[in-house]
């Protein structure tokens, strides 16, 4: 079956960085792309970028160009998000799903914490 | 991108029907046949219920529809359960490889 599993709960300071991770199975890693979607406290869902697991080829949302860089490791089946600059705002659960493309998302991982506070 | 405008809140008796909306415009609902919903339980990570518009994954039950006129997009839930009760997201693509989501609407099941 497809799961998503993503790495631990975490807390920085602001103006760090953190990773996210996010190890697939159950299906062929590089045929389908990973889409990374984070939730505020309390707030609705926002699509932060896609990235294809085939050719590591990324689209990042407006908002956080600059600061988020997805990669892949397809030897472990692994995606990876990592947003810089951290700023409280920044609190929120952070989700990966694999994505037909950025068409839909049908499987999702159970989601990541990352906490910024000083 | 601007978020797409969902109520939000709509509640229903069980067995009862709701529909909720998703409003967009021609660059992303209107422009595309790709419109997804998604429900999400508390504490839950969201689950995909319709994609392309109308079209249902397996195992979804048929009790959830989806369908679109011009920019605005419906998510229509009949036989109302308990077990409905979630918030529901549309999401839809807006070209140049990018998606947006509504803000999200609250389902009651009074």
């Amino acid at each position: 079956q497809v799961q998503l599993v993503q790495s631990g709960a975490e807390v920085k300071k602001p103006g760090a960085s953190v990773k996210v991770s996010c190890k697939a199975s159950g299906y062929t890693f590089t045929s389908y792309g990973i889409s990374w979607v984070r939730q505020a406290p309390g707030q609705g869902l926002e699509w932060m970028g896609w990235i294809s697991a085939y050719n590591g080829n990324t689209n990042y949302a407006q908002k956080l160009q600059g600061r988020v860089t997805m990669t892949t490791d397809t030897s472990t089946s692994t995606a990876y998000m990592e947003l810089r600059s951290l700023r409280s705002d920044d609190t929120a659960v952070y989700y990966c799903a694999r994505g037909v493309a950025v068409i839909r998302f049908d499987y999702w991982g159970q989601g990541t914490l990352v906490t910024v506070s000083s | 991108q601007s978020a797409l405008t969902q109520p939000a809140s709509v509640s229903g008796s069980p067995g009862q029907s709701i529909t909720i909306s998703c409003t967009g415009t021609s660059s992303d609902v209107g422009g595309y046949n790709y419109v997804s919903w998604y429900q999400q339980h508390p504490g839950k990570a969201p689950k995909l219920m319709i994609y392309d518009v109308s079209k249902r994954p397996s195992g979804v039950s048929n009790r959830f529809s989806g369908s679109k006129s011009g920019n605005t997009a419906s998510l229509t839930i009949s036989g109302l359960q308990a077990e409905d009760e979630a918030d529901y997201y549309c999401c839809s693509y807006a070209g140049s490889s990018s998606v947006v989501f509504g803000g999200g609407t609250k389902l009651t099941v009074l």
